[in-house]
Parts: C-alpha cells; sequence; structure tokens
C-alpha cells in the first residue's frame, strides 16, 4: 500500500536559520498522488500547510515550500529563514488519485531556538 | 466559512465502559467525513470516511464502531473501551469533488484507565 516516511522525529535549529524536513513517499497507484504538508501549532488543531497535487509543481505558505518530486519520490518541506513562532510538529502525507484515504506519515517535531 | 466541532474536548473512561465521541460540521453540505486515531506518539491513522448520510466504510478495526445519522453529524463509538483505545481521535472533512485535502477538527482526548 501507499506509505509516507519522514526520518526525523525531532528536530531543533536556531532562530533565522534555514530548515529542511525530509518526506519520501510510496505509492502503488495509477496517476501521481497529491501530497501535503500538515502543521499543528501547541495547543491548536491540525491545519493544511500547503499541497501541491502536480509533479514538479512547488506549494508555498507562510514563508515555507516543497517541490513535488516525482523521479525521487520527495516532497521536503524547506524554509531560508525559521522563526521561534515556527516551532510545532509537522506532517507530510499523501493522497492517491481516486482514493478516500489520507496517508500521513510519523510526524517531525520542530523546535526553534531563540 | 466551514467550521468543525468536536465533542468532547477531553474524556476519562474506565476500561470495559461505553463510548461516543462527536463530530459536527457546519457551513458545507454533503461533506465526506472521517474519524483518525492517533496514539501518544504514532501516527494518524484513519478508522472511517462516510460519503453520505447512513454509510460508513470502516478503515482500520480497533472494536469501534461510527454512524452518520445527519448530513453535518459523525459520530464514533463503543460500547467496551479497551486501554489501547486511548489517544487523540479527529474528525476531519473533504470537498466532494476532486480535491483530497482534509480538514481537522480541535480533536478530543481520550484516556482510558
Amino acid at each position: 500500500g501507499d506509505s509516507v516516511t519522514q526520518t526525523e522525529g525531532q528536530v531543533t535549529v536556531s532562530e533565522s536559520k534555514s530548515l529542511i524536513i525530509n518526506c519520501t513517499y510510496s505509492a502503488t497507484s495509477i496517476g501521481y498522488p497529491n501530497l501535503f504538508w500538515y502543521v499543528r501549532y501547541p495547543g491548536e488543531g491540525l491545519q493544511l500547510l500547503l499541497k501541491v497535487i502536480t509533479a514538479g509543481q512547488k506549494g508555498s505558505s507562510r514563508g515555507f515550500e516543497a517541490t513535488y518530486n516525482k523521479e525521487a519520490t520527495s516532497f521536503h518541506l524547506q524554509k531560508a529563514s525559521v522563526q521561534e513562532s515556527d516551532s510545532a510538529v509537522y506532517y507530510c502525507a499523501l493522497a492517491s488519485s481516486g482514493s478516500w484515504q489520507l496517508i500521513f506519515g510519523s510526524g517531525t517535531q520542530l523546535t526553534v531556538m531563540p | 466559512a466551514q467550521t468543525i466541532h468536536q465533542w468532547p474536548v477531553a474524556e476519562i473512561k474506565a476500561v470495559g465502559s461505553p463510548l461516543s465521541l462527536g463530530c459536527t460540521i457546519k457551513g458545507k453540505s454533503s461533506p465526506n467525513l472521517y474519524w483518525y486515531w492517533q496514539a501518544t506518539g504514532g501516527t494518524l491513522q484513519q478508522l472511517f470516511y462516510s460519503i453520505t448520510v447512513g454509510q460508513v466504510e470502516s478503515v482500520v478495526q480497533l472494536n469501534l464502531s461510527a454512524s452518520r445519522p445527519k448530513d453535518d453529524q459523525f459520530i464514533l463509538s463503543t460500547e467496551k473501551l479497551l486501554l489501547s483505545h486511548s489517544g487523540f481521535y479527529l474528525c476531519a472533512w473533504r470537498a466532494w469533488g476532486q480535491t483530497y485535502e482534509q480538514y481537522f477538527g480541535p480533536g478530543t482526548r481520550l484516556t482510558v484507565l
């Protein structure tokens, strides 16, 4: 079946430094999956951060970017300069074409140090 | 704008007791509805989905059941709780059509003792 892998469970970065959170996926269905990043800030619910539905395209939101790389089956989340307010748990997710399911990675806890 | 409400916010229950969690979507007609579960330190797992009133499909068997009595309401329940049911339960909706993103409620924290 489909799967999403986030290798880092926890990431600590100093404020104003760059960030990359890795996400790779495996999709067995015909067609390209839709890819998402969700975020849960402390004390808040799970929110959609960004999505990309077409291979090769880039999604962006709140200074974060992620590029859908179908050759590498990756969808890494990047930010050039993080802020303390970016501290949260980030989840990569996949929805295969025609599927009712949203498959989540295990999540990455980002802590930004002042 | 669409709003999604879950109740209760948190629940502490005894093993073997019944459970009912609720979810209501306002501002969206005929949404697809989903229940997710996340054990402490675990990943989000989809439990059930529903595309219309009265129809619910199970994705993962956890000795839980779900029902959709109204277009805007989704209920998760069990007659006998297990310790393994502890965790965070999230309700989500998705618009009918070709978009695949889901929007989540605030969740219910369940502790089974």
